[in-house]
């Protein structure tokens, strides 16, 4: 069990609706990381926060957004889905905004139909 | 651009017999490289960080080393529980501090 907790475990939604997936980071971890994992692509970088400000950003679609909220958890919102989005969701924490060893959550696997 | 790779895609092995997974990479200035450990449905289990050519490190069966190109995942006399998908990630040591994952080798240990 890494500490890293997410909400929910599966979500089945249809296309055109908005989701929002919840992560708690390890207690004193700071940063939050999102990847998205998806058969074809692998595990790819979406978005970064520390201690509630937006410190880096991947590959993520202008579709999806995210924040962390003064208790460090973070949301990330998903709207408009299509068929390709769905795929595993993880979030990862770290101590600081530079600590190398991220650890990460089970995951919410989000199926579109 | 940052990139991993990894090798081979797929192997199985009788349990016992030792081997080796590769990753090569390339990036601007590496801060440090990744391996990870992942279970089906589940999240990436850290393994081990390196963070300079020369650098190994060791945990029960696995073995990990880097050089300037590429690092070796060693997995000595394995066991089935070792089956998992191992993943490489590389982090630069400038800009923003993302994993850049390879695809993973899928490893079954037969008994």
């Amino acid at each position: 069990d890494s500490g890293v907790t997410q909400t929910p475990k599966h979500l089945i939604t249809a296309t055109g609706q908005r989701v929002t997936l919840r992560c708690s980071p390890r207690s004193g971890d700071l940063s939050v990381y999102w990847y998205q994992q998806s058969l074809d692509q692998g595990l790819q970088f979406l978005i970064q926060y520390y201690n509630g400000e937006e410190r880096a950003k991947g590959n993520i679609l202008e579709r999806f957004s995210a924040q962390q909220f003064p208790d460090l958890h973070s949301e990330l919102n998903l709207s408009s889905l299509e068929l390709g989005d769905s795929a595993l969701y993880f979030c990862a924490s770290s101590r600081g905004p530079s600590e190398n060893e991220q650890y990460f959550g089970p995951g919410t696997r989000l199926t579109v139909t | 651009e940052d990139q991993v790779t990894q090798s081979p895609e797929a192997l199985r092995l009788q349990e016992g017999e030792s081997s080796s997974l590769n990753c090569s990479y390339t990036v601007s200035g590496l801060r440090g490289l990744f391996w990870y450990r992942q279970d089906p449905g589940k999240g990436p289990e850290f393994l081990f960080t390196l963070y300079s050519a020369g650098e190994e490190k060791e945990k029960e069966r696995l073995k990990a080393t880097l050089t300037k190109k590429e690092s070796f995942l060693h997995i000595t006399a394995p066991k089935p529980e070792d089956s998992a998908t191992y993943l490489c990630a590389v982090q630069a040591r400038k800009g923003a501090q993302k994993l850049v994952f390879g695809q993973g080798t899928r490893l079954t240990i037969n008994p």
